[in-house]
């Protein structure tokens, strides 16, 4: 079964880090580009970062560039976050790209949640 | 932030076609593929059209996408009531250089 499974999310502070981890499983995780899209309470949904299945390129929304970090390993796909802020807040699900065209997510994890609060 | 713009809100009642507009730019509709999703609150989204019109295995034709100019729009056909959920569009971006989905529309189901 293809499965992505989110881990690593809590309640932190504000200016604190947290490392999110996904962890892939039922397909060939090298041969997908990856990507994290995040869900505010009550609101949209935004995307927030994506990496090529070689992990070569990496991509960020405004909002995060220069905060988190996308990266992969053979098996795990990962964002480090940092100097959380308030408005991070939100759930934070691992998707992976199919190959027809771009923003074609066709798997999703359950999500995890990151609550920033002091 | 939302570069696309969707309606907040539609509804209709059982049977009915609904649809729901995306609209962009020349930046992101204009020359990328927009796909769509559907998301039950509280739950991930789901895959529903992808390159503009075309259906995942497993979704029902009753949904059907479409794309002119800088706009998309997602009909449903035959309304049923497990079609309440809450629908985005996506599209890269190339003056964002990254992804941008709508704002979102709920779908009621009187």
């Amino acid at each position: 079964e293809v499965q992505l499974v989110e881990s690593g999310g809590g309640l932190v502070k504000p200016g604190g880090s947290l490392r999110l981890s996904c962890a892939a499983s039922g397909f060939t995780f090298g041969s997908h580009s990856m990507n994290w899209v995040r869900q505010a309470p009550g609101k949209g949904l935004e995307w927030v970062s994506s990496i090529s299945s070689t992990g070569t390129y990496k991509y960020y929304a405004e909002s995060v560039k220069g905060r988190f970090t996308i990266s992969r390993d053979t098996a795990k796909l990962y964002l480090q976050i940092n100097s959380l802020r308030v408005e991070d807040t939100a759930v934070y699900y691992c998707v992976r790209s199919e190959y027809h065209s771009s923003g074609d997510w066709g798997v999703w994890g359950q999500g995890t949640t990151v609550i920033v609060s002091s | 932030q939302s570069v696309l713009t969707q309606p907040p809100s539609t509804s209709g009642t059982p049977g009915q076609r609904v649809t729901i507009s995306c609209s962009g730019s020349s930046s992101n509709i204009g020359r990328y593929n927009v796909n769509w999703y559907q998301q039950i609150p509280g739950t991930a989204p789901k895959p529903l059209i992808y390159s503009d019109n075309q259906r995942p295995s497993g979704v029902p034709d009753r949904f059907s996408g479409s794309k002119s100019g800088t706009s998309a729009s997602l009909a449903i056909s035959g309304l049923q009531s497990e079609d309440e959920s809450d629908y985005y569009c996506v599209a890269w971006d190339d003056s964002l250089n990254g992804y941008v989905f709508g704002t979102g529309t709920r779908v009621t189901v009187l």
